[in-house]
């Protein structure tokens, strides 16, 4: 049972174009969520996160908004360029529950030259 | 050292072997992640560690896997009797304490083991 879901595996975008990443979860209860990076032979890194009382965040190129009613989140990437490929984890936490990250399948964003 | 540090970074095995996989954490990070990336799959949580105790081991996939932490600081995940369905990358991640919202994982770079 996902509880965080990236519906798509990989995405293959125009260097300078919008990356838009999306991710939906079914947990209710979640309220914090964050966006982690990877490269290959890498461990994952930190992008950005948002916390359910506000609907977007921003931070230089990268904006992650959030829709509670759709418990939908996207992650928008602008403009877009070659060091952007990568692997994209969405994730999504309770504070003051379990604490836990649960983390989606990630998406794989290609940026084209 | 700066980040999470991983050994090995390669690890194959055959089929029935015990494993031993090492994670140091960041200096100062009490809570320490165990979490398993098979291929296609996101990040499946393993266990975490706040100081030396292990008040979460849900994630452990069967009594064939266990993990230590000795002096709050280094941890070992093992694998005993190491199946195929084992192969995947072990991540490890610290943080400063284990809580949600503004406390940042740091992760290592991951041993991948294959089991043949």
């Amino acid at each position: 049972d996902q509880q965080v879901k990236q519906n798509s595996p990989s995405l293959s975008v125009q260097e300078g174009r919008i990356s838009i990443l999306n991710c939906d979860y079914t947990n209710s209860m979640f309220d914090y969520f964050l966006w982690y990076k990877k490269y290959p032979a890498e461990g994952p890194t930190f992008l950005i996160s948002i916390s359910s009382i506000k609907d977007k965040n921003e931070d230089g190129r990268f904006t992650v908004f959030l829709n509670k009613s759709a418990k939908h989140l996207s992650l928008h990437i602008v403009p877009s360029q070659p060091g952007d490929s990568a692997v994209y984890f969405c994730a999504a936490s309770s504070v003051g529950g379990d604490d836990k990250i649960i983390f989606g399948k990630g998406t794989r964003l290609h940026i084209l030259p | 050292g700066a980040g999470v540090s991983q050994s090995p970074s390669n690890k194959v095995t055959e089929k029935g072997k015990d494993v031993e996989l090492r994670c140091d954490p960041i200096s100062g990070h009490t809570a320490l992640y165990w979490y398993r990336q098979s291929l296609g799959q996101g990040l499946e949580f393993l266990i975490y560690f706040q100081g030396n105790s292990a008040p979460d081991k849900s994630g452990l996939p069967s009594d064939r896997f266990s993990a230590e932490r000795t002096g709050g600081s280094v941890s070992t995940l093992t694998i005993q009797r190491t199946q195929q369905e084992d192969s995947a990358v072990y991540l490890c991640a610290s943080s400063r304490w284990h809580g949600a919202g503004d406390n940042e994982q740091f992760f290592g770079p991951g041993t991948r083991l294959t089991v043949l």
